[in-house]
């Protein structure tokens, strides 16, 4: 069974950046895409993007993440494999970026039969206030 | 303003047969398999059907899923109270660089 659990500050001021920590209770996390997903307060859910794991180093940085293009240009995620976590920050907030942020892991392909968000944190309110 | 298209309400009786309809276009559902996720209040959304019609262990056979075209559905048959939640689709989109898009959900109230 994989347990997630979403980190990180409740309010964050507008223009600010927004930093949030996922820690995975799994044996590896190679192999796997890492993602956030965010849902507005009353509202439905928005997928934020992802980052592949490949398993060769303890830091996946670039060449395997995809991005919502609405927030592409303020957005990165990370995967530290060495600490079991990975990471989100969005950049230049607003009030619009208030919502609960869900981490999750996507299965892709092969033995998972399949395209989905299989396993998910429970969420943590990210209020976006000065 | 959902990508997907989901009717905002639905509802049923015990031991009745429920749909939820989501609809897209070819560059989602038309091209792509969907998934349904079943969310309670104050929790997070749980994976209920993958690939337009297959159940993760764990979920009962009442619920199904099916596509057609740039449409999909979920039915909930035999109704129990416990199945009052909201209920989400979602596909990849080709469109872009491609991306994941989500209905704006269905409330399932049990009457």
């Amino acid at each position: 069974q994989v347990q997630l659990q979403e980190s990180g500050p409740g309010v964050v001021k507008p223009s600010e950046t927004l930093s949030l920590t996922c820690s995975v209770s799994v044996g590896s996390m190679s192999g796997y895409y890492w993602s956030w997903i965010r849902q507005p307060p009353g509202k439905g859910l928005e997928w934020i993007g992802y980052m592949f794991h490949r398993g060769s180093t303890s830091m996946s940085y670039s060449g395997s993440t995809n991005y919502n293009p609405s927030l592409k240009s303020r957005v990165f995620i990370s995967v530290d494999s060495s600490k079991s976590q990975f990471s989100l920050t969005l950049r230049s907030v607003t009030a619009a970026d208030t919502a609960v942020y869900y981490c999750a892991r996507y299965c892709s392909g092969g033995t998972c039969y399949g395209y989905y968000f299989d396993y998910w944190g429970q969420g943590t309110l990210v209020t976006v206030s000065s | 303003q959902s990508v997907l298209t989901q009717p905002p309400s639905a509802s049923g009786t015990p031991g009745q047969r429920v749909t939820i309809s989501c609809s897209g276009s070819s560059s989602n559902i038309g091209s792509n398999s969907v998934n349904w996720y079943q969310q309670f209040p104050g929790t997070a959304p749980k994976l209920l059907i993958y690939t337009n019609n297959q159940r993760p262990s764990g979920v009962p056979d009442r619920f199904s899923g099916s596509k057609s075209g740039t449409s999909a559905s979920l039915a909930i048959s035999g109704l129990q109270s416990e199945d009052e939640a909201d209920y989400y689709c979602a596909a990849w989109d080709d469109s872009l660089n491609g991306l994941w898009v989500f209905g704006g959900g269905t409330r399932l109230t049990v009457l």
